[in-house]
């Protein structure tokens, strides 16, 4: 089974910052992957799809990349509302979600 | 609006069986593939299985394999999820979603969620 690992496990950030964090594959997804973020108490929310494919109504300052093994979540500018759980999830076979990034606020 | 409803999590010992259903509303059910993930307390998200459109196509993590079963009905327009010989591991808070795109094939992300139904093993 393919393996997600991401990392940070937990990112400290203030509002304003911009914020990195990366999910690598135990192989090759090309660009399967997605980008869910989860508020406590609440469902996944899908954010990216195919590595850098914004979902509708996700704001712009969300940003995907990657392919092959290496891909990254980018926020370019923290705001209040973004504190959360993000997760990556490969979806090339079959299905494995990353452990997932804890966003904290300093 | 698309919204799923799931129900029937609850508390039940080990080596006991239940049986979660998901109730779709708000876009043309037998046109979708559905899924089922959990999330155990204070822990990730894990895929369970997955359900082509006509129910002709079923996919499950190896560790429910021969335990759990995945079912729908588009006249009623539910998704189901069987659960038997059940483990104090699979408690967890169980979702259904909906994979992204009508008539797709297997593999897609998720787009909608719905709120999950709480199961608990435990003696």
């Amino acid at each position: 089974d393919i393996q997600m690992t991401q990392s940070p496990s937990t990112l400290s950030a203030s509002v304003g910052d911009r914020v990195t964090i990366t999910c690598r594959a135990s192989e090759s997804i090309s660009s399967w992957l997605a980008w869910y973020q989860q508020k406590p108490g609440k469902a996944p929310k899908l954010l990216i799809y195919r590595a850098s494919n914004l979902e509708s109504g996700v704001p712009s300052r969300f940003s995907g990349s990657g392919s092959g093994t290496e891909f990254t979540l980018t926020i370019s500018s923290l705001q209040p509302d973004d504190f959360a759980a993000y997760y990556c999830q490969q979806y090339s076979s079959p299905y494995t979600f990353g452990q997932g990034t804890k966003l904290e606020i300093k | 609006e698309v919204q799923l409803v799931e129900s029937g999590g609850g508390l039940v010992q080990p080596g006991g069986s239940l049986r979660l259903s998901c109730a779709a509303f708000g876009f043309t059910f037998r046109s979708y593939w559905m899924t089922w993930v959990r999330q155990a307390p204070g822990k990730g998200l894990e895929w369970v299985a997955s359900i082509n459109q006509d129910g002709s196509r079923i996919y499950y993590v190896d560790s429910v394999k021969g335990r759990f079963t995945i079912s729908r009905d588009n006249a009623e327009t539910s998704l189901y999820l069987q659960m038997n010989s059940l483990r104090a591991d699979d408690t967890a808070l169980y979702y259904c979603a909906r994979e992204l795109g009508a008539h797709s094939g297997y593999g897609q992300p998720f787009d909608y969620w719905g709120q999950g139904t709480l199961v608990t093993v435990s003696s």
